[in-house]
This record gives C-alpha cells, structure tokens and sequence, in this order.
C-alpha cells in the first residue's frame, strides 16, 4: 500500500460524457501527479501540480484538465469523452516537485 | 522533448536466466529513476540513481548509471517469476519539472 487512493476503481460510462477522477496524496506529499496508461501501453504524463499549482504538463487534451485543492487532494476531468480514452489512470504523489514517485491503485476507465 | 526508450520492449526468459533492460535518453539526466509494474498493478519504485557511472544493487538486481549520465541498464541475475512485470525507467533532466518515464520493457519468467 502506497499510502495514495483513487476512486473510483473502475468507472464504466459513455462517448461523450465527463468524469471526475479523484486522488488523496500521501500525507504529507505536495506534488500530485496524473498518469494515462492504455493497454500495453507505456506511462503517459498528464500533469503534476504542487502544493495547489499547476507545475507541469505533459500530453494533456484540451479536453481534460485537473485541479489541486487546498488540502492536496486532487481531480481529474475529463469530459467528452471518446472511445479512445479507456484507460488506467494513476495518479502519484512526492514530498517534492521531483522526488521519487509514489503511486495508486489506479482508475480503470471504460468508455462504450 | 526529452525522450527516453527502453530495449527491449518484451522479454521473455526462462527462470534462471539474467535479463537486462536498457535506458536510453535523448538528453543527459540529473538522475535516473526506475520503477516495476507488476501485471494488474501500479508502478512501485525500486531505486535512484545520481552520480555518474554509480552503481547499486537490491539482491539479484543491479542498477547502473551512465558515465555520460544518458543511459542506465537494470540486470536481474537468476530471474525468477516472481521478476514477471513491466521495469520503466523514468529520468529527470537538470532543469526539468518532471520526470520522464521510458516506455518500459515488460518480462515474462517461463518455468
């Protein structure tokens, strides 16, 4: 257990519709990351916030955005959503900006 | 952008067999990360690596750093099946925000 939790687990839903994503860091990490990763697929980057501001991007969709609330935890939305975008989705969080990366369970989305 | 490939993509060995993986960035990194996935899980890391040239093992894996700090290498001696997952590397450049994961070679133990 890395000390991060996803939920949902598993979100099953339609093209087209939109989904929120949520992720609670370790305790008393400040970077949170978001990762897509599709079938035999590597880890693509999203996006990393730290300590509630956006600190890097990666390959984000215009249709997708995130948010780090005040008490770290963060949300992805993605909205719109196509076929194409089933996936796993992690997120992972560090103490830091770049430090070692710890991450959850993940969120198996499934898009029909 | 910084890219960062992995070979092979896919390995399979028969258990007591060494395998390596190889990391290979399109840039030099401040340090290099490496990270393994078992099938149905999340990555889980295993080890950094700063210095140039540095050198570190975890029992039969041994993690080597690059003298030009652009490369690194994961060997597993003896693989055994419990070894079965997908090994990323991840690096981060000097000045970067973030870490670069490579596309990762996944290892398959045959008994």
């Amino acid at each position: 257990d890395s000390g991060v939790t996803q939920t949902p687990k598993h979100l099953i839903t339609a093209t087209g519709q939109r989904v929120t994503l949520r992720c609670s860091p370790r305790s008393g990490d400040l970077s949170v990351y978001w990762y897509q990763q599709s079938l035999d697929q590597g880890l693509q980057f999203l996006i990393q916030y730290y300590n509630g501001e956006e600190r890097a991007k990666g390959n984000i969709l215009e249709r997708f955005s995130a948010q780090q609330f005040p008490d770290l935890h963060s949300e992805l939305n993605l909205s719109s959503l196509e076929l194409g975008d089933s996936a796993l989705y992690f997120c992972a969080s560090s103490p830091w900006v770049t430090d070692t990366q710890y991450f959850g369970p993940g969120t198996r989305l499934t898009v029909l | 952008g910084q890219q960062v490939m992995q070979i092979p993509q896919y390995q399979h060995v028969q258990e007591g067999e060494d395998f390596t993986t190889y990391c290979n960035s399109s840039t030099t990194l401040s340090n290099i990360q490496w990270y393994k996935q078992r099938p149905g899980g999340h990555p889980v890391f295993l080890i950094q690596l700063v210095k140039s040239g540095e050198v570190k093992k975890q029992k039969r894996l041994t993690f080597q750093f690059g003298e030009a700090k652009k490369n690194s290498s994961l060997h597993i001696t003896a693989t055994q099946t419990t070894d079965v997952g997908t090994y990323f590397c991840a690096g981060l450049t000097g000045g970067g925000n973030k870490l670069t994961f490579g596309t990762g070679t996944q290892l398959k133990v045959e008994l």
